[in-house]
């Protein structure tokens, strides 16, 4: 399977705890994505790289949350200190920059983490 | 701001019936709207985008600027069509997607 690929599928965690998460785009892509997801609701954007650099953020990007895309291939997600709202499917997208206004976003299986 | 508006949680039809999902969105300037699709233990994926006008898996999706809607229609539901949907566009001047939050349609048989 090419696609985007996340790791861990699954993190179960305890409040205050760090947390961790990993996303490998499709290879050739340069833009990166991550989005929340929690019950009932449509994905929402957290923060965008192009390449390795980090352009866009969300609101919703507490300073507990902090992505990196190092070398402008995978990128991750550290969640610091966690809280029983943050418990969601972490959800990872790249795209590769081309003519159109916007890019197709291919997202990967998602990471669902629970925060006990 | 943006703002994508899926009215139904959940749309239950009969094999071979019509479908329509519906999506209003509110946005300044000229919007490109996305319908992506989840199935079942599956990935999110697009499913269409009104740009390109291509009709898949016999979905269709027509933008009407003036009721600022870009409803999902379908003539005749099959049963592999029961998954999310989820209507999106761009936040103005950015990247990131703004999603409404799905509607889950069931085919039954």
């Amino acid at each position: 399977d090419t696609g985007v690929s996340q790791d861990p599928r699954h993190k179960i965690t305890k409040r205050g705890q760090n947390v961790t998460f990993r996303c490998d785009p499709i290879s050739e892509h340069n833009r990166l994505y991550w989005y929340r997801q929690t019950l009932g609701q449509g994905p929402e954007f957290l923060t965008y790289f192009q390449n390795e650099a980090q352009l866009e953020k969300s609101r919703l990007l507490s300073d507990r949350f902090s992505a990196e895309r190092p070398k402008g291939s995978f990128s991750t997600l550290e969640i610091q200190r966690t809280e029983q709202g943050d418990s969601a499917m972490y959800l990872c997208a790249s795209s590769l920059a081309g003519t159109r206004n916007t890019d197709t976003q291919y997202f990967g299986p998602g990471t669902r983490l629970t925060v006990l | 701001a943006q703002r994508v508006t899926q009215p139904e949680k959940l749309l239950s039809v009969f094999k071979g019936a019509p479908v329509e999902l519906k999506c209003n969105y509110s946005y300044s300037g000229s919007p490109e709207l996305f319908w992506y699709v989840q199935y079942s233990r599956q990935r999110l994926q697009l499913l269409l985008r009104h740009i390109s006008r291509e009709s898949i898996k016999g979905f269709t999706a027509d933008l009407n600027k003036g009721e600022t809607s870009f409803h999902l229609k379908k003539p005749f539901a099959q049963e592999e069509d029961s998954a999310m949907y989820y209507c999106a566009l761009p936040d103005t001047g950015r990247r990131a997607l703004t999603f409404g939050s799905g509607t889950r349609l069931q085919v039954q048989p």
